[in-house]
């Protein structure tokens, strides 16, 4: 499993985007990137995953660096309800389900 | 509506008092799996369930029971309780596809479990 690194805590101003980086440098060809958010206490919610291309959905994008070393989740328009601590997992093939949770990042969004 | 049901979701207990968390999901999903939270150490993985009477070992599974006699229900059993057990739980679903994941695991909302 490749290990990823995460900055420990962001800021974002609310109504304007925010970029959350994590790198995983180890990742091998067949290991997909996930993320997910926690908000308090609440259980983990999923949020995207890829493998190599940029993928887009209701809640966020990811953008994957060509060598796979590297993503960005974005949340385009940051909202209050989005400051959460935000994991970026990168992890197993397909077919795997063992996800290994680390540190992520707190998001802060600041009115 | 789809969702992933723990319960209790708060529980105060003394060492020693075996205790049972349930867990319930309402999706068909055939992958479940249980995890603690604890400050500075994150999420790890208790047991999980791949399908009805098929359980393994996570990460930390010392302490800890599970069965999965049926496709919903996934329930964690502390035979006896010791305060290193204190902790933020929480129940996991996953669909399988053609043994497939979607990479989209389903949390219960959590339940805090205090050993005196």
């Amino acid at each position: 499993d490749a290990k990823t690194t995460q900055p420990t805590s962001m800021d974002c101003a609310e109504g304007r985007a925010a970029n959350l980086p994590c790198n995983h440098s180890t990742i091998s060809g067949n290991e997909y990137v996930y993320w997910y958010r926690q908000i308090h206490s609440q259980g983990p919610q999923y949020i995207i995953h890829g493998l190599k291309n940029n993928e887009t959905n209701e809640m966020a994008s990811l953008i994957i660096t060509e060598d796979r070393k590297s993503s960005t989740l974005i949340l385009p328009h940051a909202t209050l309800r989005d400051t959460a601590v935000y994991y970026c997992i990168a992890q197993g093939g397909a077919g795997s389900y063992q996800l290994t949770f680390g540190k992520g990042t707190k998001l802060s969004v600041i009115p | 509506e789809a969702q992933v049901t723990q319960n209790p979701r708060y529980l105060i207990t003394v060492t020693g008092k075996k205790l049972t968390v349930t867990c319930s999901q309402n999706m068909n999903h055939e992958y479940m799996s249980w995890y603690r939270q604890d400050p500075g150490l994150g999420l790890r993985q208790i047991y999980y369930s791949m399908n009805v009477e098929v359980t393994d070992k996570g990460d930390v599974p010392e302490g800890y029971k599970v069965s999965r006699k049926e496709k919903r229900n996934f329930p964690l059993i502390l035979e006896s309780p010791s305060p290193n057990q204190t902790s933020l739980y929480f129940c996991a679903s996953t669909i399988r596809a053609g043994g497939l994941s979607t990479g989209e695991l389903f949390f219960g909302e959590g339940s805090r479990l205090t050993v005196l």
